[in-house]
């Protein structure tokens, strides 16, 4: 199993720009959500899903979108890139059910201009 | 509302035990989790309480007093590859993470 893979593992946008960032895993997980860490931070929930089709905002959700189309893939959209925006991104999954235990991907490292 | 507390950073020396503190104010409560997290990296998990009592996992425990509101991570025969900032994160599935704490493990 590869576990959780994000891609891209670095990303450098102008301010204005948009991007996808993509995630998927293997394990047939339901629950799939994505979080931002900023430097000496804690991690902010963006948004998260329960299954595919069912999408919903977390804490920190202006500025990006995402969709779940099928169980592997959860990608994140930003609208229109800000240098607010600058900060590492997590992706997790979890079986919905059981110990909540959260599956982290590497991360990709975002940096607008 | 909402909130968690750990000390920003511990120090400890290489063998000795450590323990990390963590409180939090949550509305509902659905378990204490942990996860470890070296610089640059991901978040690993390391540990669940969703009912009061100690968890043990090798080296690593987790204790949680849902009365109390008060959690604690308790690292034993540490070594320098525990150097890593550690999270609490109240919650089921929608985590609360506070900004952790940085161990620092001398030799």
């Amino acid at each position: 199993n590869a576990g959780v893979t994000q891609t891209p593992k670095f990303q450098v946008l102008k301010t204005g720009q948009s991007m996808t960032l993509q995630c998927a895993q293997d394990m047939n997980h339901e629950y799939m959500s994505w979080y931002r860490q900023d430097p000496g931070m804690g991690l902010r929930l963006i948004h998260y899903s329960v299954g595919a089709g069912i999408t919903d905002q977390g804490e920190v959700p202006n500025g990006y979108n995402v969709s779940r189309s099928t169980t592997e893939d959860f990608p994140l959209r930003l609208l229109s890139a800000a240098p607010s925006q600058t900060s590492v991104y997590f992706c997790a999954s979890s079986p919905y059910e059981g110990r909540p235990t959260q599956y982290f991907g590497p991360g990709t490292r975002l940096l607008v201009l | 509302g909402q909130s968690l507390e750990q000390p920003s950073e511990v120090t400890a020396v290489e063998g000795a035990i450590v323990q990390i503190n963590c409180t939090y104010q949550t509305s509902g409560f659905y378990g204490l989790s942990w996860y470890q997290q070296h610089d640059g990296g991901a978040p690993t998990f390391l540990s669940y309480n969703g009912l009061d009592g100690l968890e043990e996992t090798g080296r690593f425990s987790s204790f949680l007093s849902r009365s109390d509101s008060y959690g604690y991570l308790l690292l034993q025969e540490l070594q320098m590859k525990d150097s890593a900032s550690y999270f609490c994160a109240p919650g089921n599935y929608q985590l609360i993470w506070g900004a952790g704490t940085k161990l620092i493990i001398k030799p």
